[in-house]
């Protein structure tokens, strides 16, 4: 079936490091691929999407990349700050309109 | 903020007991969705409605029942069949524009456990 790996699990940055976090996705025919933030609790928000016709998007200090040849995406955040900490989730849209989520990154910043 | 309510935020379940959790949205979207979230486990897909009046099994449906009778509402029933119910469940909604998937709005989510 439909599956979407993302990695690493856990990443801790020193704040003013950047992160990146990697996802493949299984389904070529996936076209929309939206990474989501959650606090501790709280709902996962949607920080950031990109669709299949678009290589790379930015907003401000956030960034993701899509390799369609390769199937895979990334999340890319400079100049992390301790507000940065939370799990972050990569998903792609799949084949009956529902979104296959990755199974998430504990991103850490210290300060 | 507003948009897609769940209630409670917090239920507990006793054994063989059926309880219903509550989403209601109001930002006038077609799809719902109910997802359960365990620890290291993301989010997975347990049901599903694009329209009123139906909805799909996502990949962990065993155990569970919905509804769709109304637009904005699409509750969860989480059965006695389910042996293993305690986890946050998050409902979301999407729009339905026929041009491939739209972004996924959440709720808070309720947190479900066995007494």
């Amino acid at each position: 079936g439909e599956n979407v790996e993302q990695h690493p699990s856990t990443l801790s940055v020193q704040e003013g490091d950047s992160a990146v976090i990697k996802c493949t996705y299984s389904d070529s025919a996936s076209n929309y691929f939206p990474w989501y933030k959650q606090e501790l609790g709280k709902r996962p928000q949607l920080i950031i999407d990109i669709r299949s016709n678009v290589g790379e998007k930015k907003d401000q200090r956030i960034a993701v990349t899509l390799n369609k040849t390769a199937k895979h995406f990334s999340l890319h955040i400079t100049e992390t700050q301790p507000e940065d900490s939370a799990v972050y989730f990569c998903a792609a849209g799949g084949s009956q309109g529902n979104l296959i989520f990755g199974k998430g990154t504990k991103l850490s910043v210290k300060p | 903020d507003g948009g897609i309510t769940q209630s409670p935020k917090y239920l507990f379940r006793k054994e063989g007991q059926n309880v219903t959790l509550s989403c209601e949205q109001n930002l006038n979207h077609d799809a719902m969705y109910w997802y359960r979230q365990d620890p290291g486990q993301g989010l997975r897909l347990i049901y599903y409605s694009q329209i009123v009046n139906d909805f799909q099994k996502g990949d962990i449906a065993e155990g569970y029942s919905v509804s769709r009778e109304k637009k904005e509402s699409f509750p969860l029933t989480v059965t006695s069949a389910q042996k293993n119910p305690t986890a946050f469940y998050l409902c979301a909604s999407s729009m339905m524009t026929g041009r491939g998937n739209q972004p996924q709005h959440f709720g808070d989510g309720t947190r479900l456990s066995i007494l």
